[in-house]
């Protein structure tokens, strides 16, 4: 069984400040990775995936996550955030063939002017 | 290309009614799953169904709850004899026929408010 720990319920930052929401996942065999947004009162997009090579994974509009075997971690960050960024983010994990996605508890990422 | 489609976007029922959520999947998916979430918390994995076929439904409760995704239509969630604890956010994700290396799509999520 696959378990996502996000370990901040709420992070607020400033505007173009850094910022990184932090995940970590527990699996005995390979996973893939995906972190979604979720603005408020809408659904979940998909904002970046790890499925395999080059461990460092880009989205878009800024974000970028680092996967790490050995520390078992995918944290997501973004040098410099914006206004529009606040949102929840939600980090998620499938086993290999598997077909449940496997949610974190997600984080509130708060942009203060 | 539409994406996933969820209907009805808020509905709120009494104790004891029933719910039905729908889902229509983006065009040429084959695979839906139902998602739950509940206040300040994450999705938590409900059931996964294929055309006409329910391939796991380990998170979904054991009564009142059902899923079924029709040869023709949408897939639809029911809810019998609702209670205040059911009240959450219902997402609907879909994906390609073989999976699509695990990306799931979602769709707005249904907002049930039991009274």
């Amino acid at each position: 069984a696959q378990s996502v720990t996000q370990l901040d319920s709420q992070v607020p930052v400033f505007e173009e400040a850094p910022v990184e929401l932090r995940c970590n996942y527990s699996s005995s065999v390979s996973v893939y990775l995906f972190w979604y947004v979720q603005y408020p009162n809408q659904g979940l997009q998909l904002l970046l995936k790890y499925l395999s090579g080059s461990t460092l994974v880009e989205s878009i509009n800024g974000f970028e996550a680092e996967f790490n075997k050995s520390q078992t971690s995918f944290h997501l960050r973004k040098p410099s955030v914006h206004i529009s960024d606040t949102a929840e983010y939600f980090c998620a994990v499938i086993s290999q063939g598997a077909q449940k996605l496997v949610f974190g508890q997600g984080t509130r990422l708060t942009i203060n002017p | 290309n539409a994406g996933v489609m969820q209907n009805p976007r808020h509905l709120v029922r009494r104790r004891g009614q029933e719910a039905r959520l729908r889902c229509s999947p983006m065009k040429g998916h084959s695979h839906v799953y139902w998602y739950r979430q509940l206040p300040e918390e994450g999705l938590k994995f409900m059931v996964y169904l294929q055309k006409e076929n329910i391939i796991d439904e380990s998170g979904m409760p054991k009564e009142r709850f059902s899923a079924e995704f029709p040869k023709e239509g949408p897939s639809i969630l029911r809810i019998q004899q609702v209670v205040r604890g059911d009240s959450a956010a219902y997402f609907c994700a879909s994906s390609p026929p073989l999976g699509g290396l695990g990306e799931q799509y979602f769709g707005p999520g249904t907002r049930l408010t039991v009274t």
